[in-house]
């Protein structure tokens, strides 16, 4: 079985400051991990994705993420926040060796990401 | 216009009534999902289909039901509408490969049900 824990439902940063927003995993294969962001009003849009390659991922708007097996973790980074970032992120789990397919990922609870002025 | 175009984005209803959320798209991909989406929990997984004669229950199917009619669409219908089924629901695609190998999704703007 799979879980993946968000371990912050707000997380509040000011402009121009770093940002980090936590992620935990389990899995019993070999995990793909991925971030969701979803601006309000409008529908989910892969940030990121982690399949087996390079264990620091690079995704859109500057953000990065890194799988650090030891930890089962894959915190999600920013090295200056924008007021653009406001919004809501998931942490999604897939175990791909389990039979693969988007019918098996598994998103965390969100954590919604508020920017400071 | 949206690759994922999902119809009506708001709804309010009454306890007992009949609803159907209607899902479109153009992006030519075989497989097709409906999520909900409440406060908290992040989204749960209802019904996906890999092509139109796929139809496979999800987490949460019970109270719900739905329709391929074509590769296109992808209708989500609550028969008898209750207020715990109050939510923000998610239509979204995945390509065939790609979906299965990276677990891309591709989401519509979401259809705001409430049901009094």
């Amino acid at each position: 079985a799979q879980s993946v824990t968000q371990l912050d439902s707000h997380v509040s940063v000011s402009e121009g400051t770093p940002v980090l927003l936590r992620c935990n995993y389990s899995s019993s294969y070999s995990p793909s991990l991925f971030w969701y962001v979803q601006h309000p009003n409008k529908g989910l849009q892969l940030l990121l994705k982690y399949t087996s390659a390079a264990t620091l991922v690079k995704g859109i708007n500057g953000f990065e993420a890194e799988f650090k097996k030891s930890e089962t973790s894959f915190h999600l980074t920013k090295p200056s926040a924008h007021m653009s970032d406001a919004a809501e992120y998931f942490c999604v789990v897939s175990d791909r060796d389990s039979g693969g397919g988007a019918d098996g990922l598994t998103f965390g609870k969100g954590t919604h990401l508020i920017i400071q002025p | 216009d949206a690759d994922v175009t999902q119809t009506p984005r708001n709804r309010i209803t009454k306890t007992g009534k009949r609803i159907m959320l209607e899902c479109s798209q153009t992006k030519g991909h075989d497989r097709m999902y409906w999520y909900r989406q409440d406060p908290g929990l992040g989204l749960r997984l209802i019904y996906y289909s890999f092509d139109v004669k796929d139809i496979n229950k999800g987490e949460i199917s019970d109270g719900y039901s739905v329709s391929r009619q074509a590769q296109a669409k992808f209708s989500l219908s609550l028969e008898s509408a209750i207020p715990n089924q109050t939510a923000l629901y998610f239509c979204a695609t995945s390509d065939l490969h790609t979906g299965t190998l990276t677990g891309e999704l591709f989401f519509g703007e979401g259809s705001r049900l409430t049901v009094l």
